[in-house]
């Protein structure tokens, strides 16, 4: 069954940094592209990056582009997002998420893990 | 890398039927035959309805439906039940990365 579990949410001063992990299981962790998808408080889905199984020509969205860092392990089975100078609007339930097998859509998702950008 | 646009609502009686509609660009919705759509309910994971268009994902009931014409694409919940209340995004394929649209709220009356 293939599963992610998302970690690394806390609390944060805005201004400051946190690492959120997505751990992969019951797949090959390395063959596949990891994507991050947030949700701010009384928003919608925003996608936000993501990183190829090679590592290679990450995304980035235009509204965390220069602040984020995604990055990922593939021997740990782990793929991470470094955020930075955190902003309010960073605040929300942060998710990774897979596509299927040579599909395009999102079957497989995460629990989510809170980011709190507050004072 | 601008949000689809759905509605901000829509609203039906049981056993009605509603549209959902989600309109993107030529270098999104209207390039790619790769709309998906999302079920999500507040502190749960997203889960996909609709994938391709107008594929039903695995376990999604049949009353559920896509479509698409020019830039905008469309889902249908035919014969709407009280399980279906939820908010519902669309999703595109933009060549390097994705778009998901800015959420629709669905109720059941």
């Amino acid at each position: 069954e293939v599963q992610l579990v998302e970690s690394g949410g806390d609390l944060v001063q805005p201004g400051g940094s946190l690492r959120l992990s997505c751990a992969g299981s019951g797949f090959t962790f390395s063959l596949y592209t990891i994507h991050w998808v947030r949700q701010a408080p009384g928003k919608g889905l925003e996608y936000v990056s993501a990183i190829r199984s090679s590592g290679d020509r990450p995304f980035y969205a235009s509204s965390v582009q220069g602040r984020f860092t995604i990055s990922r392990d593939n021997s740990q089975k782990t793929a991470y997002l470094q955020m930075r100078s955190l902003r309010i609007e960073d605040m929300g339930i942060y998710y990774c998420a897979r596509v299927s097998d040579g599909g395009t859509a999102f079957p497989y998702w995460g629990q989510g893990t809170a980011v709190i950008v507050s004072s | 890398q601008s949000a689809l646009t759905q509605p901000h609502s829509v609203s039906g009686s049981p056993g009605q039927s509603v549209t959902v509609s989600c309109s993107g660009t030529a270098t999104d919705v209207g390039f790619y035959n790769f709309v998906s759509w999302y079920q999500h309910h507040p502190g749960k994971a997203p889960k996909l309805m609709i994938y391709n268009v107008n594929k039903r994902a695995s376990g999604v009931p049949d009353r559920f439906s896509g479509s698409k014409s020019g830039n905008t694409a469309s889902l249908t919940i035919s014969g709407l039940q009280p399980e279906d209340e939820g908010d519902y995004y669309c999703c595109s394929y933009a060549g390097d990365f994705y778009v998901f649209g800015i959420g629709t709220q669905v109720t059941v009356l």
